[in-house]
Protein backbone atom coordinates (compact mmCIF):
# COMPACT_ATOMS: atom_id res chain seq x y z
CA UNK A 1 0.00 0.00 0.00
CA UNK A 2 1.44 3.65 -0.57
CA UNK A 3 2.74 5.06 2.20
CA UNK A 4 2.33 8.52 1.03
CA UNK A 5 -0.68 11.44 2.02
CA UNK A 6 -1.64 13.84 -0.66
CA UNK A 7 -4.07 16.30 -1.14
CA UNK A 8 -6.89 15.31 -3.41
CA UNK A 9 -6.85 17.85 -5.76
CA UNK A 10 -5.32 21.87 -5.79
CA UNK A 11 -5.70 24.94 -8.25
CA UNK A 12 -3.39 26.91 -9.47
CA UNK A 13 -3.35 30.08 -11.61
CA UNK A 14 -1.04 30.04 -14.68
CA UNK A 15 2.60 31.42 -14.46
CA UNK A 16 2.33 31.17 -10.96
CA UNK A 17 4.36 28.93 -8.50
CA UNK A 18 2.81 25.72 -7.52
CA UNK A 19 3.53 23.79 -4.10
CA UNK A 20 2.15 20.20 -4.21
CA UNK A 21 2.57 18.49 -0.18
CA UNK A 22 3.02 14.93 0.41
CA UNK A 23 3.18 13.55 4.18
CA UNK A 24 5.13 10.23 4.57
CA UNK A 25 5.43 10.02 8.40
CA UNK A 26 6.46 6.75 8.58
CA UNK A 27 9.27 6.67 5.55
CA UNK A 28 12.51 4.61 6.34
CA UNK A 29 16.23 5.52 6.00
CA UNK A 30 16.57 3.93 3.10
CA UNK A 31 13.17 5.01 1.05
CA UNK A 32 13.59 7.75 -1.73
CA UNK A 33 10.83 10.26 -2.36
CA UNK A 34 9.85 9.70 -5.95
CA UNK A 35 7.28 12.35 -8.08
CA UNK A 36 5.67 11.05 -10.91
CA UNK A 37 2.88 12.81 -12.94
CA UNK A 38 -0.35 11.62 -15.03
CA UNK A 39 -1.30 13.96 -17.94
CA UNK A 40 -4.29 13.67 -19.25
CA UNK A 41 -4.53 10.43 -21.38
CA UNK A 42 -1.00 9.58 -21.16
CA UNK A 43 1.24 7.31 -19.14
CA UNK A 44 2.63 8.29 -15.79
CA UNK A 45 5.85 10.60 -16.48
CA UNK A 46 9.00 10.68 -14.22
CA UNK A 47 8.95 14.15 -12.90
CA UNK A 48 12.00 14.23 -9.71
CA UNK A 49 13.38 12.32 -6.57
CA UNK A 50 15.42 12.66 -3.59
CA UNK A 51 16.73 11.25 -0.95
CA UNK A 52 17.42 14.10 2.63
CA UNK A 53 18.33 17.13 0.40
CA UNK A 54 16.72 19.25 -1.85
CA UNK A 55 16.54 18.48 -5.90
CA UNK A 56 16.27 21.12 -8.67
CA UNK A 57 15.75 20.01 -12.69
CA UNK A 58 14.42 21.40 -15.32
CA UNK A 59 10.74 19.90 -14.64
CA UNK A 60 10.30 21.18 -10.74
CA UNK A 61 12.36 21.35 -7.30
CA UNK A 62 11.68 19.11 -4.30
CA UNK A 63 12.13 19.99 -1.13
CA UNK A 64 12.27 17.48 1.74
CA UNK A 65 11.91 18.07 5.19
CA UNK A 66 14.60 18.34 7.46
CA UNK A 67 12.93 15.25 9.39
CA UNK A 68 12.17 13.71 6.16
CA UNK A 69 8.42 13.23 7.16
CA UNK A 70 7.21 15.47 4.48
CA UNK A 71 8.52 16.73 0.89
CA UNK A 72 6.71 19.35 -1.19
CA UNK A 73 6.81 19.02 -4.78
CA UNK A 74 7.65 22.86 -6.50
CA UNK A 75 6.54 23.58 -9.81
CA UNK A 76 8.04 27.28 -10.48
CA UNK A 77 5.41 28.49 -12.56
CA UNK A 78 2.73 26.65 -13.89
CA UNK A 79 2.00 26.18 -17.53
CA UNK A 80 -1.83 24.68 -18.46
CA UNK A 81 0.35 21.70 -19.59
CA UNK A 82 1.00 21.51 -16.12
CA UNK A 83 -2.75 20.15 -15.40
CA UNK A 84 -2.06 16.44 -14.23
CA UNK A 85 -2.47 13.89 -11.54
CA UNK A 86 0.75 13.86 -9.38
CA UNK A 87 1.59 10.84 -7.74
CA UNK A 88 4.25 11.25 -4.86
CA UNK A 89 5.88 7.68 -4.23
CA UNK A 90 8.43 6.14 -1.66
CA UNK A 91 10.54 3.81 -2.91
CA UNK A 92 12.60 1.23 -0.98
CA UNK A 93 16.31 1.39 -2.29
CA UNK A 94 16.83 -1.20 0.48
CA UNK A 95 14.36 -3.66 -2.02
CA UNK A 96 16.60 -3.85 -4.77
CA UNK A 97 15.29 -5.56 -7.79
CA UNK A 98 12.39 -7.10 -6.25
CA UNK A 99 11.19 -4.37 -5.36
CA UNK A 100 11.26 -2.51 -8.33
CA UNK A 101 7.37 -1.71 -8.80
CA UNK A 102 5.92 1.55 -8.34
CA UNK A 103 3.04 2.20 -5.16
CA UNK A 104 0.70 4.16 -6.73
CA UNK A 105 -1.98 6.20 -4.13
CA UNK A 106 -4.52 8.44 -5.14
CA UNK A 107 -2.65 11.64 -6.31
CA UNK A 108 -2.78 15.24 -6.23
CA UNK A 109 -5.23 16.42 -9.13
CA UNK A 110 -3.72 20.01 -10.10
CA UNK A 111 -5.92 22.33 -12.24
CA UNK A 112 -4.54 25.15 -13.56
CA UNK A 113 -6.05 28.31 -14.67
CA UNK A 114 -5.24 30.82 -17.37
CA UNK B 1 7.77 10.60 -26.24
CA UNK B 2 8.82 7.90 -23.16
CA UNK B 3 10.60 5.54 -26.30
CA UNK B 4 7.61 2.67 -24.53
CA UNK B 5 5.79 1.83 -27.64
CA UNK B 6 2.20 0.06 -26.95
CA UNK B 7 0.06 -1.62 -29.08
CA UNK B 8 -3.16 -1.72 -29.80
CA UNK B 9 -3.99 1.88 -28.52
CA UNK B 10 -7.63 0.83 -28.05
CA UNK B 11 -9.55 -2.73 -27.98
CA UNK B 12 -12.79 -3.95 -27.50
CA UNK B 13 -13.66 -6.97 -27.16
CA UNK B 14 -16.57 -8.41 -25.59
CA UNK B 15 -16.63 -11.09 -22.19
CA UNK B 16 -15.48 -14.52 -22.15
CA UNK B 17 -12.76 -13.38 -24.67
CA UNK B 18 -8.85 -13.61 -25.03
CA UNK B 19 -6.38 -10.55 -26.04
CA UNK B 20 -2.80 -9.52 -25.81
CA UNK B 21 -1.42 -6.57 -25.22
CA UNK B 22 2.35 -5.88 -26.37
CA UNK B 23 5.23 -3.57 -25.05
CA UNK B 24 8.10 -2.74 -26.72
CA UNK B 25 10.50 -1.29 -23.56
CA UNK B 26 13.38 1.38 -24.47
CA UNK B 27 16.53 0.36 -26.17
CA UNK B 28 18.58 -1.14 -23.88
CA UNK B 29 16.42 -1.21 -20.83
CA UNK B 30 15.79 -4.89 -19.71
CA UNK B 31 13.03 -4.63 -17.38
CA UNK B 32 9.36 -4.51 -18.34
CA UNK B 33 6.34 -3.55 -15.62
CA UNK B 34 2.91 -4.13 -16.39
CA UNK B 35 0.01 -1.68 -14.85
CA UNK B 36 -3.48 -1.39 -14.65
CA UNK B 37 -5.75 1.68 -14.64
CA UNK B 38 -9.15 1.70 -13.57
CA UNK B 39 -11.74 4.16 -12.02
CA UNK B 40 -12.12 2.49 -9.09
CA UNK B 41 -8.85 0.94 -8.08
CA UNK B 42 -6.33 3.14 -9.57
CA UNK B 43 -2.69 2.45 -11.03
CA UNK B 44 -1.76 -0.83 -9.46
CA UNK B 45 0.92 -3.38 -10.17
CA UNK B 46 0.56 -6.11 -12.27
CA UNK B 47 4.08 -8.11 -13.17
CA UNK B 48 7.32 -7.31 -13.46
CA UNK B 49 10.23 -9.09 -15.94
CA UNK B 50 13.59 -8.59 -15.72
CA UNK B 51 15.46 -10.06 -18.60
CA UNK B 52 12.78 -12.60 -19.50
CA UNK B 53 12.30 -13.45 -16.27
CA UNK B 54 9.62 -12.79 -13.87
CA UNK B 55 10.95 -10.89 -11.05
CA UNK B 56 7.90 -9.80 -9.51
CA UNK B 57 3.70 -10.03 -9.36
CA UNK B 58 1.36 -7.64 -7.89
CA UNK B 59 -2.09 -8.07 -7.99
CA UNK B 60 -2.70 -9.64 -11.14
CA UNK B 61 -5.53 -12.19 -11.44
CA UNK B 62 -5.20 -15.77 -12.35
CA UNK B 63 -6.72 -15.25 -15.92
CA UNK B 64 -4.16 -12.92 -16.38
CA UNK B 65 -0.56 -14.04 -17.55
CA UNK B 66 2.87 -12.26 -19.03
CA UNK B 67 5.86 -13.22 -20.82
CA UNK B 68 9.18 -11.42 -22.26
CA UNK B 69 10.52 -12.60 -24.79
CA UNK B 70 14.50 -12.99 -25.78
CA UNK B 71 14.47 -9.45 -27.67
CA UNK B 72 13.04 -7.56 -24.48
CA UNK B 73 9.34 -7.06 -25.76
CA UNK B 74 6.66 -8.16 -23.48
CA UNK B 75 2.72 -9.16 -23.87
CA UNK B 76 -0.17 -9.24 -21.71
CA UNK B 77 -2.60 -11.84 -22.02
CA UNK B 78 -5.90 -11.66 -20.75
CA UNK B 79 -8.10 -14.21 -20.96
CA UNK B 80 -11.90 -15.02 -19.84
CA UNK B 81 -12.30 -11.53 -19.97
CA UNK B 82 -14.79 -9.96 -17.93
CA UNK B 83 -16.77 -6.36 -17.93
CA UNK B 84 -14.61 -5.49 -14.65
CA UNK B 85 -11.32 -6.17 -16.60
CA UNK B 86 -12.17 -2.73 -18.88
CA UNK B 87 -9.22 -0.27 -17.86
CA UNK B 88 -6.53 1.06 -19.14
CA UNK B 89 -2.98 -0.99 -19.00
CA UNK B 90 0.68 0.71 -18.98
CA UNK B 91 3.54 -1.02 -19.58
CA UNK B 92 6.70 0.68 -18.07
CA UNK B 93 10.69 -0.05 -18.44
CA UNK B 94 13.63 0.46 -16.58
CA UNK B 95 17.40 -0.08 -17.03
CA UNK B 96 17.71 -2.83 -14.50
CA UNK B 97 15.04 -2.81 -12.31
CA UNK B 98 16.46 -1.55 -9.08
CA UNK B 99 14.45 0.12 -6.29
CA UNK B 100 15.41 3.88 -7.61
CA UNK B 101 15.76 3.48 -11.27
CA UNK B 102 13.03 6.02 -13.31
CA UNK B 103 10.67 4.10 -14.57
CA UNK B 104 9.48 5.17 -18.48
CA UNK B 105 5.67 4.40 -19.21
CA UNK B 106 4.10 3.85 -22.68
CA UNK B 107 0.78 5.46 -23.71
CA UNK B 108 -0.99 2.54 -22.77
CA UNK B 109 -3.55 0.10 -24.09
CA UNK B 110 -7.70 0.98 -23.69
CA UNK B 111 -8.90 -2.07 -23.38
CA UNK B 112 -12.85 -2.08 -23.29
CA UNK B 113 -15.03 -5.62 -22.46
CA UNK B 114 -18.59 -5.16 -23.50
Amino acid sequence: DAKTTQPNSMESNEEEPVHLPCNHSTISGTDYIHWYRQLPSQGPEYVIHGLTSNVNNRMASLAIAEDRKSSTLILHRATLRDAAVYYCILRDVAHGGSQGNLIFGKGTKLSVKP
Amino acid sequence: DSGVTQTPKHLITATGQRVTLRCSPRSGDLSVYWYQQSLDQGLQFLIHYYNGEERAKGNILERFSAQQFPDLHSELNLSSLELGDSALYFCASSVDGGGVETQYFGPGTRLLVL
